[in-house]
């Protein structure tokens, strides 16, 4: 089955240390984005790529660095630069078409980022 | 600045009947997409439904329907016959034509099916 996937679902971070989220899909998209979400609250744009080796800086990119070596996979890191990580993150792709304002974002499950 | 707004924090339902959950937004662009996704306790979010700026009849997909009303910058999204596992937290976005990664998300409506 086509989909997102994101792993692992659950991760503690110790004062100081970089964790790295993982996101995976077989959607064949072109773009892939990062959002954070805290309690109560909508998402945020961290990060988003729309081609390979390339990625832009979303709304809340500080403490956060992404890499995408293909066009499948685009882990992020949350380095300890991030003082207040603790969240939900949410991975998404979609396509990128001629209107731009269409393409529907598909989410994967998400991974809960507590601090220890 | 605040593109979305969602004012009902939370609604409630009875069982079978209709709710409207409403969603307004600001934008300059005359091209844009809005958006309306589900997100169950489980966490995933989960696409329901879009309406395009230039599309001159409200979207429906089943139960679910956008009452577009373009001049008002109102997208409210009309749930039929609700059932108990509409329960969640359901969110409005907005995606402009010529910013077209940044998809700008509402605070949510906390939807909550009564027996």
């Amino acid at each position: 089955d086509g989909g997102i996937t994101q792993s692992p679902k659950y991760l503690f971070r110790k004062e100081g240390q970089n964790v790295t989220l993982s996101c995976e899909q077989n959607l064949n998209h072109d773009a892939m984005y990062w959002y954070r979400q805290d309690p109560g609250q909508g998402l945020r744009l961290i990060y988003y790529s729309q081609i390979v080796n390339d990625f832009q800086k979303g709304d809340i990119a500080e403490g956060y660095s992404v890499s995408r070596e293909k066009k499948e996979s685009f882990p992020l890191t949350v380095t300890s630069a991030q003082k207040n990580p603790t969240a939900f993150y949410l991975c998404a792709s979609s396509i990128l078409g001629e209107t731009g304002a269409g393409e529907t974002q598909y989410f994967g499950p998400g991974t809960r980022l507590l601090v220890l | 600045a605040q593109k979305i707004t969602q004012t009902q924090p939370g609604m409630f339902v009875q069982e079978k009947e209709a709710v409207t959950l409403d969603c307004t937004y600001d934008t300059s662009d005359q091209s844009y997409g809005l958006f309306w996704y589900k997100q169950p306790s489980s966490g995933e979010m989960i696409f329901l439904i879009y309406q395009g700026s230039y599309d001159e009849q409200n979207a429906t997909e089943g139960r679910y329907s956008l009452n577009f009303q373009k001049a008002r910058k109102s997208a409210n999204l009309v749930i039929s016959a609700s059932q108990l596992g509409d329960s969640a937290m359901y969110f409005c976005a907005m995606r402009e034509r010529y910013n077209n990664n940044d998809m700008r998300f509402g605070a949510g409506t906390r939807l909550t099916v009564k027996p």
